[in-house]
């Protein structure tokens, strides 16, 4: 039983591009969530999916947006890079329930340079 | 303002000592978790506490959730080399949907 799958691993790219990560679910989950880590802190949470809708959001800027499959798998784009967009980027999967276990992939790292 | 903050902030002890740190709110969950994080990964689920007052163990580890369900701890007996990582609490505040909201974590060095 796969868990969750992020790609790329590491990611390069330069200020003003835009990047697509990737994450496909662990079986059986229907829930999305994505976070930003920056080095030194806690995951800060992004946004959630849930029936290919954007259910939840964080406090970021439009730039960040993102897509949810009917497979559930998801996508997280970001546009107009900044240097401060530099971070660990992990996608969580869940069952739509309150008080339910979130499992994390192993993120992708995007530097911007 | 951090809405969970995680104490010590980090910890450096000798192998076989026994350790007990802490995460502290504010504010009620319906839920909290534990996560470690080895650098470069994604965390790691340890545990989930529900109920006020609840107590799990993992093997070495025991959990414990505030009867307020406010604040966790988590203690370490017999710290061993591969416990090194970061430890990370997460709660979900009622209604949130399974939202996590993290602390910054509390980095362990356990040395052999």
């Amino acid at each position: 039983d796969a868990g969750v799958t992020q790609s790329p691993t590491h990611l390069i790219k330069t200020r003003g591009q835009q990047v697509t990560l990737r994450c496909s679910p662990k079986s059986g989950h229907d829930t999305v969530s994505w976070y930003q880590q920056a080095l030194g802190q806690g995951p800060q949470f992004i946004f959630q999916y849930y029936e290919e809708e954007e259910r939840q959001r964080g406090n970021f800027p439009d730039r960040f947006s993102g897509h949810q499959f009917p497979n559930y798998s998801s996508e997280l784009n970001v546009n107009a890079l900044l240097l401060g967009d530099s971070a660990l980027y992990l996608c969580a999967s869940s069952l739509v329930s309150v008080n339910t276990e979130a499992f994390f992939g192993q993120g992708t790292r995007l530097t911007v340079v | 303002t951090q809405l969970l903050e995680q104490s010590p902030q980090f910890l450096s002890i000798q192998e076989g000592e026994n350790l007990t740190v802490y995460c502290n709110s504010s504010s009620v969950f319906s839920s909290l978790q534990w996560y470690r994080q080895e650098p470069g990964e994604g965390p790691v689920l340890l545990v989930t506490v529900v109920t006020g007052g609840e107590v799990k163990k993992l093997k070495r580890l025991t959990f414990q959730f505030g009867d307020a369900r406010k604040d966790s701890s988590l203690h370490i007996t017999a710290a061993q080399p591969g416990d090194t990582g970061l430890y990370l609490c997460a709660g979900v505040i009622p209604g949130a949907n399974s939202k996590l909201t993290f602390g910054k974590g509390i980095t362990l060095s356990v040395r052999p």
